[in-house]
């Protein structure tokens, strides 16, 4: 199986912060990378795909970035929605492995 | 606007069958890629499978075993069965639909995700 590690994790950040979540696969994986954004008790969205592709319906303040094994969202300046929990997908091969998830917090 | 929604026995026994149902609506199962994806409480996501309605099935080796799948075209529904539950398998599970953009499988759409206990 390919081993998505994230990090940091946690992450404390501040309202107006500009934040980096970092994802490294242990194998290359092109440009197979998703991310998405979880809230407490409610299903996962998606925020990114093909690492660098912004979901429709998505803020503009989300992006994502790398190729290879290793990859990056940023979110440009933070909003009080997006204390979340942000998980990284690789669908390059199967299982379609999940990183550990980064959990925002607020500061 | 799509819709899918998970249902199915809240509490099944241990070495017992899960059945869990996804009913789509807003969307037709066909042409698309389904998947269930579980999360076991406090924990991260675990994708278990996907499946193409025409039947292309791709499995997570470590319950390729105990994993069918299905999709019915005529109730427009998602189906999963796990077969010898135990304890391991309480989680919330969520089936999600794939968008295919050339770089993989993205899950776009999901369900709210429902609670399955196993217990005796």
């Amino acid at each position: 199986d390919i081993q998505m590690t994230q990090s940091p994790s946690p992450l404390s950040a501040s309202v107006g912060d500009r934040v980096t979540i970092t994802c490294r696969a242990n194998l290359r994986i092109s440009n197979y990378l998703n991310w998405y954004q979880q809230k407490p008790g409610k299903a996962p969205e998606l925020l990114i795909y093909a690492a660098s592709s912004l979901q429709s319906g998505v803020p503009s303040r989300f992006s994502g970035s790398g190729s290879g094994t290793d990859f990056t969202l940023t979110i440009s300046r933070l909003q009080p929605e997006d204390f979340a929990t942000y998980y990284c997908q690789q669908s390059y091969m199967v299982p379609h492995t999940f990183g550990q998830g980064t959990k925002l917090e607020i500061k | 606007q799509v819709q899918l929604q998970e249902s199915g026995p809240g509490l099944v026994k241990p070495s017992e069958t899960l059945s869990l149902t996804c009913t789509v609506s807003g969307s037709s199962v066909s042409g698309y890629y389904w998947s269930w994806i579980r999360q076991a409480p406090g924990k991260g996501l675990e994708w278990i499978v996907y499946k193409y309605h025409t039947g292309t099935t791709n499995y997570n080796p470590s319950l390729k075993s105990r994993v069918t799948v299905s999709v019915d075209t005529s109730k427009n529904q998602f189906s999963l069965m796990l077969s010898f539950v135990t304890a391991a398998d309480t989680a919330v599970y969520y089936c999600a639909r794939g968008k295919s953009n050339g770089f993989g499988l993205a899950l776009e759409h999901w369900g709210q995700g429902s609670l399955v206990t196993v217990s005796s």
